[in-house]
């Protein structure tokens, strides 16, 4: 069974300070990978999708790489602003299913 | 206006009650899912449907009834509602194995 895991479960950091959020997953078999924000009490955003051919993708200041032997994601945010807080969600596709499998998140408080 | 839509966004209803949780996409995605997000469990999926007519089970769908007429709408019904089921319920939509884009979200209290 599929099980996507993020640390650090919450990181605070100063604004302006590069910083890199990470997912592992115990089965390599995925299809794509998808990134998303979730800010206190509202729904999902997505962030970047990374398809299982493509080691990784680029959205303004977040870069999202993808590892499919090691089993890991990162998601890399460039100086860092305090409207990024909110909380970071890593979801795989499995090969098997059609359906997103989630991590727990990272919530993530950045500082001015 | 294009996007996902769910409705209502906050319901309180009691135990043992029927609710039926509503979902709408204007982007004519085969694919639509539900999911409950706790804390603790984070998101798991209850029920997805790859097309009209066509559903499956997800990782928690006992006490769930799901249905779709047409590819636009997926409503979630709680069949006799349990303080279990209190939760946030989100609504998603996609084309096969591509980007999935969530509602707003139904958060749901059972009383």
């Amino acid at each position: 069974k599929q099980e996507v895991t993020q640390i650090p479960a919450a990181l605070s950091v100063p604004e302006g300070e590069n910083l890199v959020l990470n997912c592992s997953f115990t089965d390599s078999a995925i299809y794509n990978l998808q990134w998303f924000r979730q800010d206190p009490g509202k729904g999902l955003t997505s962030l970047l999708l990374i398809q299982s051919s493509q080691r990784e993708q680029t959205s303004g200041r977040l870069n999202a790489s993808l590892d499919k032997s090691s089993g890991r994601s990162t998601l890399y945010i460039a100086a860092s602003q305090p409207g990024d807080s909110a909380t970071y969600l890593c979801a795989v596709y499995s090969q098997a299913g059609t359906a997103l499998i989630f991590g727990k998140g990272t919530t993530l408080s950045v500082s001015s | 206006d294009a996007g996902i839509t769910q409705s209502p966004r906050y319901k309180i209803t009691e135990t043992g009650r029927q609710v039926t949780l509503m979902c709408h996409q204007t982007w004519s995605h085969s694919y639509m899912f539900w999911y409950r997000q706790d804390l603790g469990h984070g998101l798991r999926l209850i029920y997805y449907s790859a097309a009209a007519d066509i559903t499956d089970k997800g990782e928690v769908p006992d006490g769930y009834v799901v249905s779709r007429s047409k590819t636009e709408n997926f409503p979630l019904t709680l069949e006799s509602a349990t303080r279990s089921q209190t939760s946030v319920y989100f609504c998603a939509s996609s084309s096969w194995g591509d980007e999935q884009y969530f509602g707003p979200g139904t958060r749901l209290t059972v009383t």
